[in-house]
């Protein structure tokens, strides 16, 4: 069954935490991002991948860091530098992630709540 | 920041009624405009999406608009449906030597179709 996992489903971290996400796809795409997404807000890039060993930063990547050793695998850590990290964090992956038309799938997403 | 515009935030429609979402750019690099359908709890599917070099797309029930000029384009949901009660958010996308192939996202609509 192809797709994208992401676990845990709920996350909760008490402040000054560090806390890993975990993004896993058998789709074979070289591409991975993840996104934030807080209520009323789109989603916002955080860190995104186009092949492995290499990554680059989005929009709101401070107090997040990322790794990329293997194709399948895009864990995002969140740090205790994010001043607020309480939201749903998503995952998703493309075939190649350069050209316009490459579509993005997403992952089920993770919610993490900081106490 | 390049920057997609949604409205409206929310919308309430009754069944069998038409919904239209209105989104707004400003970056003429764009050339790829997906719209994704987002469940509570579930992450983002691609529903449709369309280029500039047409002004209209229709898939089932769902159409988009597209006014290059004016730099807009829109949902439309014919004949709209319980089931379709769920976020919506628009997006764009440029070619990667204009954005690296970053997807911008609007802030999302909620739609709720009434029975």
């Amino acid at each position: 069954d192809g797709g994208i996992t992401q676990s845990p489903k709920y996350l909760f971290r008490k402040e000054g935490q560090n806390v890993t996400l975990s993004c896993e796809q058998n789709l074979n795409h070289d591409a991975m991002y993840w996104y934030r997404q807080d209520p009323g807000q789109g989603l916002r890039l955080i860190y995104y991948s186009q092949i492995v060993n290499d990554f680059q930063k989005g929009d709101i990547a401070e107090g997040y860091s990322v790794s990329r050793e293997k194709k399948e695998s895009f864990p995002l850590t969140v740090t205790s530098a994010q001043k607020n990290p309480t939201a749903f964090y998503l995952c998703a992956s493309s075939i190649e992630g350069r050209t316009s038309t490459d579509t993005q799938y997403f992952g089920p997403g993770t919610r993490l709540t900081v106490l | 920041q390049q920057q997609v515009k949604q409205s409206p935030q929310s919308l309430i429609v009754q069944k069998g009624g038409i919904s239209i979402i209105n989104c707004a750019y400003e970056n003429t690099a764009f050339d790829y405009f997906p719209w994704y359908q987002q469940f509570p709890g579930k992450g983002p599917a691609l529903l449709i999406a369309i280029r500039p070099d047409v002004s209209e797309k229709k898939e089932g029930r769902f159409t988009i608009s597209f006014n290059k000029s004016a730099k807009q384009f829109s949902l439309h949901i014919m004949d709209s449906q319980p089931g379709d009660s769920a976020t919506y958010f628009c997006a764009a996308r440029g070619s990667s030597s204009s954005n690296t192939g970053k997807l911008i996202f609007g802030q999302g609509t909620t739609l709720q179709v009434k029975p």
